[in-house]
């Protein structure tokens, strides 16, 4: 069974320019997770889908900060534009069900953005 | 608000001995699960193992085991045996079932734990 791809691995922008991910959760997984990972933290989730709806983006900075989820399976993550802070690595997950505690959540390798 | 917090940024250990990594969390709900993951330098994050709170059996997984002490509000992850591969960061987390958090994962700064041949 294939695992969650990302893409890009890295990138490396200049702060103001825009920058986007890419993700494919693992095939049939209903619920999709955006988590930012800055350096010496732990991750902390930006935005959790369910099918294509959005299930919670409480902590996504929405002036900066876009996602979407096409047809329910693809996602990408944008931001516009980068600020220095934004340096971090942005995993996606993804579960099988509908998002409830009992289910496991199964990472991608990640994107690692440094904001210049 | 719902914390995790790990106190031991780093550990180290010799191989085939045992180390243990503590871990404390706060909420106000009941139902909740309690996860330890892995982020090896790869960066791919991997569940290690999980504990549901109802159940007052400690989670054990192969070499992997918790000690899980609900009124503490307590999760330790115990590694016996340890071997090269488990030179990582160990993330604790916890998600709760019910109030405004549903489903959100809630982790800890995580442990750099590296062991030594």
């Amino acid at each position: 069974e294939a695992g969650v791809a990302q893409s890009p691995r890295y990138k490396i922008i200049e702060k103001r320019q825009s920058v986007a991910f890419w993700c494919n959760p693992i095939s049939g997984h209903a619920t999709l997770y955006w988590y930012q990972q800055i350096l010496g933290q732990g991750p902390k989730l930006l935005i959790q889908f369910q099918n294509n709806g959005v299930v919670d983006d409480s902590q996504l900075p929405k002036d900066r900060f876009s996602a979407e989820r096409l047809k329910g399976v693809d996602s990408t993550l944008k931001i516009q534009p980068a600020k220095l802070e934004d340096s971090a690595v942005y995993l996606c997950a993804s579960s099988q069900g509908i998002g409830g505690g009992q289910e496991t959540q199964y990472f991608g390798p990640g994107t690692r953005l440094l904001v210049l | 608000a719902q914390t995790v917090t790990q106190s031991q940024p780093e550990m180290s250990v010799q191989e085939a001995e045992t180390v243990t990594l503590s871990c404390t969390y706060d909420t106000s709900e009941n139902n909740y699960y309690l996860f330890w993951y892995k982020q090896p330098p790869s960066r791919q994050m991997i569940l290690v193992i999980r504990q549901e709170a109802y159940k007052q059996q400690n989670a054990t997984e192969n070499r992997f085991s918790v000690n899980f002490q609900k009124a503490a509000k307590s999760f330790s992850l115990k590694i016996s045996d340890s071997q090269l591969g488990d030179t990582a960061m160990y993330f604790c987390a916890f998600i709760t079932i019910g109030g405004t958090s549903y489903g959100k994962l809630t982790f800890g700064q995580g442990t750099i734990l590296t062991v030594h041949p």
